[in-house]
């Protein structure tokens, strides 16, 4: 596609349902990140991807939190019995390799958890 | 842990002015430093690249440098126009990951 799309771009859920937030990168990325930016905050790393594996998981704030991704394409990060302190705006980026190539970022997902 | 520190947090400035946005870095072993701007409400829009080689990158009014072994990284804006306004973050990537602080807030004034 011609970007990194993201959906849905709002959700609202209740306290302790599960939820799942959905990416589509660039064709052709073989790398895919996760962050999370809480309000007036940075963006907190979540995860990695390369291709299919997520070598490194180490941002995950909970085990609440996992992600998967599948063809090499679309990935889906599921928080699990939500809390409001996961209320932010969850963000995935895509580039062609890894760590010497840039970045392209999605619109984001705003989940309110009420 | 990469600390990414942003100086200033907030500038106003007139149109047509050319300012310049401070990055500084704890870790200076990166790979490359990405500047982004994010618009309220949206998500973050890629400038400019800078490889851990180069020392500077240009793109069209917008001029990036970087000094690795200082960890210092400044993003010039010539002619700044209204359009320009929103917050500008640099994010220097190490490992699997790029890192962030928050950013410099922008409000261009026509």
């Amino acid at each position: 596609g011609a970007g990194v799309s993201q959906s849905p771009s709002n959700k609202v859920t209740e306290k302790g349902k599960d939820v799942e937030l959905r990416c589509d990168p660039i064709s052709g990325h073989t790398a895919l990140y996760w962050y999370r930016q809480r309000l007036g905050q940075g963006l907190e790393f979540l995860i990695y991807f390369q291709g299919n594996s997520a070598p490194d998981k180490s941002g995950l704030p909970s085990d609440r939190f996992s992600a998967e991704r599948t063809g090499e394409s679309v990935s889906t990060l599921t928080i699990q019995r939500t809390q409001q302190e996961d209320s932010a705006v969850y963000l995935c980026a895509s580039s062609t390799r890894t760590q010497h190539t840039e970045a392209f970022f999605g619109q984001g997902t705003r989940l309110t958890v009420v | 842990k990469q600390e990414v520190t942003q100086i200033p947090a907030a500038l106003s400035v007139p149109e047509g002015e050319n300012l310049v946005l401070n990055c500084s870095f704890t870790d200076s072993a990166i790979y490359n430093l990405q500047w982004f701007r994010q618009d309220p409400g949206k998500g973050l829009t890629s400038l400019l690249l800078i490889q851990s080689s180069q020392r500077e990158q240009t793109s069209g009014r917008l001029n990036a440098s970087l000094d690795k072994s200082s960890g210092r990284s400044t993003l010039y804006i010539a002619a700044s126009q209204p359009g320009d306004s929103a917050t500008y973050l640099c994010a220097p990537s190490r490992g699997n990951q790029f890192y962030f602080g928050t950013g410099t807030s922008l409000t261009v004034i026509p």
